[in-house]
């Protein structure tokens, strides 16, 4: 069964650093996502990507945030000045669905980062 | 504002039924989804509504009010393996993003 695939599992970076986290999506998948999880609290949404351009993002999603899609199968995030509170589980997510159709999120195994 | 409401933990009994609510007060309305996380695990899917009514897949079942801005997910013939937590989400009307509620902890005991 085809799968989001997320690399690395776990991150740890120093305060300040640049991370990219990596997202293989579902081939034949045209909306992704990423969701963040900080440990005990509930998954928070960052940003949708459709058409090779940001279809929406949350407050969360500041300008030390972005995303790309390099290639026809990467799904990129890049956080540029580390903080603290960007410790948190990052997931990938894609769909086929576009809005008023039903479909869902296939969710990827997540990357834990830790910043110290 | 988003609000999403569900009971932080529930416990219940090896082979027994369970019933997870989840209210909700959204901007817009596009569908509701369950999902089931394992401790460090991605959320998986479980079931969808967007209109009112019961959907059933197997021990699994979800039901969704709309007027009443309500759902429940129901768990039946529970095993151990369905100690998890289960995330109430709904999808927004204008775009694709799911608001999570905070997850409802099930522990089912032997």
């Amino acid at each position: 069964e085809p799968e989001v695939t997320q690399t690395p599992s776990h991150q740890v970076t120093q305060m300040g650093q640049e991370v990219i986290l990596r997202c293989v999506p579902i081939s034949n998948h045209l909306y992704f996502y990423w969701y963040r999880q900080i440990l005990g609290q509930k998954v928070e949404f960052l940003v949708s990507f459709y058409n090779n351009e940001i279809s929406e993002k949350s407050e969360i999603f500041d300008d030390q945030f972005s995303v790309e899609r390099p290639d026809g199968s990467n799904f990129t995030l890049k956080i540029r000045s580390t903080k603290l509170e960007d410790s948190a589980m990052y997931f990938c997510a894609s769909s086929t669905g576009t809005s008023g159709t039903y479909y869902e999120q296939y969710f990827g195994p997540g990357t834990r980062l830790t910043v110290t | 504002g988003q609000n999403i409401d569900q009971p932080t933990e529930m416990t219940a009994t090896e082979g027994a039924i369970v019933q997870i609510n989840c209210t909700y007060q959204t901007s817009g309305f596009n569908g509701l989804f369950w999902y089931q996380q394992h401790a460090g695990e991605a959320p998986t899917f479980l079931s969808y509504n967007v209109l009112d009514g019961l959907e059933e897949k197997g021990r699994f079942s979800s039901f969704l009010s709309r007027s009443k801005g309500y759902s429940y997910l129901l768990l039946k013939e529970l095993q151990m393996k369905d100690s998890a937590s289960y995330l109430c989400a709904v999808r927004d009307h204008n775009t694709d993003k799911l608001i999570f509620g905070t997850g409802t902890r099930l522990q089912v005991f032997p």
